[in-house]
């Protein structure tokens, strides 16, 4: 089993759409998680970050957690073609401890 | 800030050569992480320094990598010798004690001819 999994996709949502993105981890001390978003040729870069049980929004970006499913997942709201990109999870478990990313699921947001 | 500075940004080299790839933290970050990408394998972990010392190689894929951190601001990835099967993107990656937010850098291609 993978530390970190995601569907790789990829998952396609028209535009003013919400895309569900989701993730699943196996070590169950886990204390920290990650979205960034990887654009093609370009290197990831953060978008959200969420540590404890329920949900974190940012703007368009909301991040859940569910630890006890070990379960994290990233919506987008209104979604815009500029959002079209790989989306990365990350985990992390204790401070200071390795990241370990998931596979990342892309994004196609279509006009 | 200059953020995360990877050198070289393309190397291509042939089957049996020394490559090795350089990384310049950003400045007070304490951590470093180096990644490897490839489409089969996504983004994987070979080695992070905790102010400056190597805390888990586990990621390492054989004896051919090694890493070095001789200071808080330099850090050298060297593959000897290389293969064919070692090109892929390699990140470059740091971050604060304090905010564990990993910020990147912009990557060396790698190919191995």
């Amino acid at each position: 089993q993978k530390e970190v999994e995601q569907n790789s996709g990829p998952l396609s949502v028209p535009e003013g759409a919400i895309a569900s993105l989701n993730c699943t981890y196996s070590d169950r001390v886990s204390q920290s998680f990650f979205w960034y978003r990887q654009y093609s040729g370009k290197s990831p870069e953060l978008i959200m970050s969420i540590y404890s049980n329920g949900d974190k929004e940012d703007g368009r970006f909301t991040a859940q957690l569910n630890k006890a499913s070990q379960y994290v997942s990233l919506l987008i709201r209104d979604s815009q073609p500029s959002d079209s990109a790989t989306y990365l999870c990350a985990v992390r478990g204790n401070q200071g401890g390795k990241l370990i990313f998931g596979q990342g699921t892309e994004l196609s947001v279509k006009p | 800030d200059a953020g995360v500075i990877q050198s070289p940004r393309h190397e291509v080299t042939e089957m049996g050569q020394e490559v090795t790839l350089r990384c310049k933290p950003i400045s007070g970050h304490n951590s470093l992480f180096w990644y490897r990408q490839t489409m089969m394998r996504g983004l994987e972990l070979l080695i992070y320094f905790n102010n400056n010392v190597p805390i888990d190689d586990s990621g390492m894929p054989e004896d051919r990598f090694s890493a070095k951190m001789p200071n808080a601001s330099f850090s050298t990835l060297k593959i000897q010798p290389s293969e064919p099967r070692d090109s892929a993107v390699y990140f470059c990656a740091s971050s604060s004690r304090t905010d564990e937010k990993l910020f990147f850098g912009s990557g060396t291609q790698l190919s191995v001819l």
